[in-house]
């Protein structure tokens, strides 16, 4: 079985500030680990993706997620927030095998706020 | 390349009536998997499907709800005699294949209402 704890569900920044997002995961099988952006009334786009290859992983529009098995962690961050990145994030899971590779298991989303 | 294409974007439907959602998935992609995003809740799986195949339908509900992605036009979730609870947006992605290195695409979703 595979989860994922998104701590916090609402996280402001100011502009130019550090983003922290955290993503606790729990698997049975290596994991494969995801962060989605989803901005208001339109679908999720896939920010990076950890496939076991590199534990920093780096995505697009700057944002990056650190692969820590010995904290079963992948947080999400970026070094300096632009008003942009206000959006929902989500943090995803899915197995390595069988049928679990089609599953994504996602967390409750974090409400990213930039504040001017 | 057009992305994963959903519609209605918007869907109102009386208790007791039918709702169809539909989702084109992206050129060359065979593996369709729908998701449903309830207010106040992250996106739950519902059913995976290849061409003509349900590979896992674990998150769908037992009753009243059937999907299917023929082998010709796009997939179809199907909710029969829905009810106030189905109100949520609903959204298909697609892959060309299996594995983390082909990722899912999601569309904007299908929000549905129901009165």
């Amino acid at each position: 079985a595979q989860s994922v704890t998104q701590l916090g569900s609402h996280v402001s920044v100011s502009e130019g500030a550090l983003v922290l997002l955290r993503c606790n995961y729990s698997s049975s099988v290596p994991p494969y680990l995801f962060w989605y952006v989803q901005y208001p009334n339109q679908g999720l786009q896939l920010l990076l993706k950890y496939t076991s290859a590199a534990t920093l992983v780096k995505g697009i529009n700057g944002f990056e997620a650190e692969f820590k098995k010995s904290e079963t962690s992948f947080h999400l961050t970026k070094p300096s927030a632009h008003m942009s990145d206000a959006a929902e994030y989500f943090c995803a899971v899915s197995g390595a095998g069988g049928t679990s590779y089609g599953k994504l298991t996602f967390g409750q989303g974090t409400i990213l706020t930039v504040h001017p | 390349n057009a992305g994963v294409m959903q519609n209605p974007r918007h869907l109102v439907r009386r208790r007791g009536q039918e709702a169809r959602l539909r989702c084109s998935p992206m050129k060359g992609h065979s593996h369709v998997y729908w998701y449903r995003q309830l207010p106040e809740e992250g996106l739950k799986f519902m059913v995976y499907l290849q061409k003509e195949n349900i590979i896992d339908e674990s998150g769908m509900p037992k009753e009243r709800f059937s999907a299917e992605f023929p082998k010709e036009g796009p997939s179809i979730l199907r909710i029969q005699q829905v009810v106030r609870g189905d109100s949520a947006a609903y959204f298909c992605a697609s892959s060309p294949g299996t594995g983390p290195n082909q990722p899912q695409h999601f569309g904007d979703g299908t929000r549905l209402s129901i009165l």
